[in-house]
């Protein structure tokens, strides 16, 4: 099983700042079988990412993704206050699919 | 509306039993390929079950095997979970989450998730 570790845990950042979120798999993704989800508290998870940096439907041209073999980020180009939220990484490549930890991205 | 919506959480003795439910409305139910998706308390998202759009294809994570299955019934536009023998370890919040893709393809990331039931097993 690839296990996923995300890093930081939290990110303490300001509207406006740039946020870069990481995510670290214990072995090599592969086919660039990677993806990102949001959640809010109370709120169902939202897909951001697919296949490292494609943006799913309506997600805003400020969050782009990239990376391979075992090393993947999510970059939000300038936080708005509805960008503060939990956001996970997912790879879909090896059986079973598998999630990381989750960073939380909080208003400074 | 395009939603999911989970059901049938609740508080439930270890070894006991319980069923959840997702409710889908606003799309074609039965061309989706589904799967349960669960998150245990200050923890991260967990693959449950898979169920394909036909039902000819199941999976479970070696977690559940043998104690959870997971079905689907088109005509109600539901997935269900049947969870057996539960464990303090199962407390979780339980999400029903569509596959992006539909018809025979699957994807393996999910585009459409319910907001979660929660399942809490304590004596």
């Amino acid at each position: 099983e690839i296990v996923l570790t995300q890093s930081p845990g939290t990110l303490s950042l300001s509207p406006g700042d740039r946020a870069t979120l990481s995510c670290r798999a214990s072995q090599s993704v592969s086919s660039s079988y990677f993806a990102w989800y949001q959640q809010k508290p109370g709120q169902a998870p939202r897909l951001l990412i697919f296949g490292v940096s494609s943006r799913a439907t309506g997600i805003p041209d400020r969050f782009s993704g990239s990376g391979s073999g075992t090393d993947f980020t999510l970059t939000i180009s300038r936080l708005e206050p509805e960008d503060f939220a939990v956001y996970y990484c997912q790879q879909y490549g090896s059986s079973p699919l598998t999630f990381g930890g989750g960073t939380k991205v909080e208003i400074k | 509306e395009v939603q999911l919506v989970e059901s049938g959480g609740d508080l439930v003795q270890p070894g006991g039993s319980l069923r959840l439910s997702c409710a889908a409305s606003g799309f074609t139910f039965s061309s989706y390929s589904m799967n349960w998706v669960r998150q245990a308390p200050g923890k991260g998202l967990e693959w449950v079950s898979f169920i394909s759009s036909s039902r000819n294809a199941i999976y479970y994570a070696d977690s559940v095997k043998g104690r959870f299955t997971i079905s689907r019934d088109s005509a109600k536009n539901s997935l269900y979970l049947q969870m057996d023998s539960l464990r303090d370890e199962d407390t979780a919040v339980y999400y029903c989450a569509r596959d992006i893709a539909h018809g025979d393809s699957v994807r393996w990331f999910f585009d459409l998730w319910g907001r979660g039931t929660q399942v809490t097993v304590s004596s």
